[in-house]
C-alpha cells in the first residue's frame, strides 16, 4: 500500500495563475482532508470530503475549491494564486470522522510558494 | 478555536523526560497527538477519549484531564529519535469530527 499520496512535492506560482494539488489513497478511506500549514504553525483545514461526490469547507476555505469524483482522489484547486498561499499543503485520510475512530493518515505534503 | 501548547519549544538531553500540554477553552470530546520531523508528514500518536483512560505505548504516554479541558502528552527516558513537533489536534463531539489544531512543541533530543 503506498498510502496517501500527492504531487507535486514542490510548485513556484506567480501571482494569479492556477493550478490543482493532486491527492490519491489507497486505503479505502471515505474521508478525505486538505490541510495548509503555514510556517512554525499548525494545521488548519481547508476542506473536507465524507465521500464521493460530498465535500464541505473547513477553517480556511477562500481562494480554494475541491471535488471528490472517486473514493481514492481528491484534488485541491487553487485559482488566482495569492501570496498568502505560501504553504506546505498536506492531504490526510481516514475511516472514520468519529471520535475514537478517526485516525488520520498524511500524504508527504506539497510545497507551494506565489511569488 | 484553537487549543493552546505549551511550551513552544524544548531541548533536552537524551534519556531526559518532557511533558507537552495541550489546553483548550471549550469543553473537549477527544484529544488526539501526532508527531512531525522536519520536512515530513504528521504521524498520528494516539487518541484520548473524554471518559477514558490514560494511554500509552513504550514510553510515550497521555492523559486527558476533562475538568480542565487539558491533555499531556509524556517522553519519558527521551531517544534522539523522539525530536519532531508534538501537535495536538482537539475534537469536540462524538459524532463527525473536524479537529482543530494547535501550533505545535518542537522537541529537540540532544546526544
Amino acid at each position: 500500500n503506498a498510502g496517501v499520496t500527492q504531487t507535486p512535492k514542490f510548485r513556484i506560482l506567480k501571482i494569479g495563475q492556477s493550478m490543482t494539488l493532486q491527492c490519491t489513497q489507497d486505503m479505502n478511506h471515505n474521508y478525505m482532508y486538505w490541510y495548509r500549514q503555514d510556517p512554525g504553525m499548525g494545521l488548519k483545514l481547508i476542506y473536507y470530503s465524507v465521500g464521493a461526490g460530498i465535500t464541505d469547507k473547513g477553517e480556511v476555505p477562500n481562494g480554494y475549491n475541491v471535488s471528490r469524483s472517486t473514493t481514492e482522489d481528491f484534488p485541491l484547486r487553487l485559482e488566482l494564486a495569492a501570496p498568502s498561499q505560501t504553504s506546505v499543503y498536506f492531504c490526510a485520510s481516514s475511516y472514520s470522522m468519529a471520535a475514537g475512530d478517526n485516525e488520520q493518515f498524511f500524504g508527504p505534503g506539497t510545497r507551494l510558494t506565489v511569488l | 478555536q484553537q487549543p493552546v501548547q505549551s511550551p513552544q519549544a524544548v531541548i533536552l538531553r537524551e534519556g531526559e523526560d518532557a511533558v507537552i500540554n495541550c489546553s483548550s477553552s471549550k469543553a473537549l470530546y477527544s484529544v488526539h497527538w501526532y508527531r512531525q520531523k522536519h520536512g515530513e508528514a504528521p504521524v498520528f500518536l494516539m487518541i484520548l477519549l473524554k471518559g477514558g483512560e490514560q494511554k500509552g505505548h513504550e514510553k510515550i504516554s497521555a492523559s486527558f484531564n476533562e475538568k480542565k479541558q487539558q491533555s499531556s502528552l509524556y517522553l519519558t527516558a527521551s531517544q534522539l529519535s523522539y525530536s519532531g513537533t508534538y501537535f495536538c489536534g482537539t475534537g469536540l463531539i462524538q459524532g463527525a469530527q473536524k479537529l482543530v489544531f494547535g501550533q505545535g512543541t518542537r522537541l529537540t533530543i540532544n546526544p
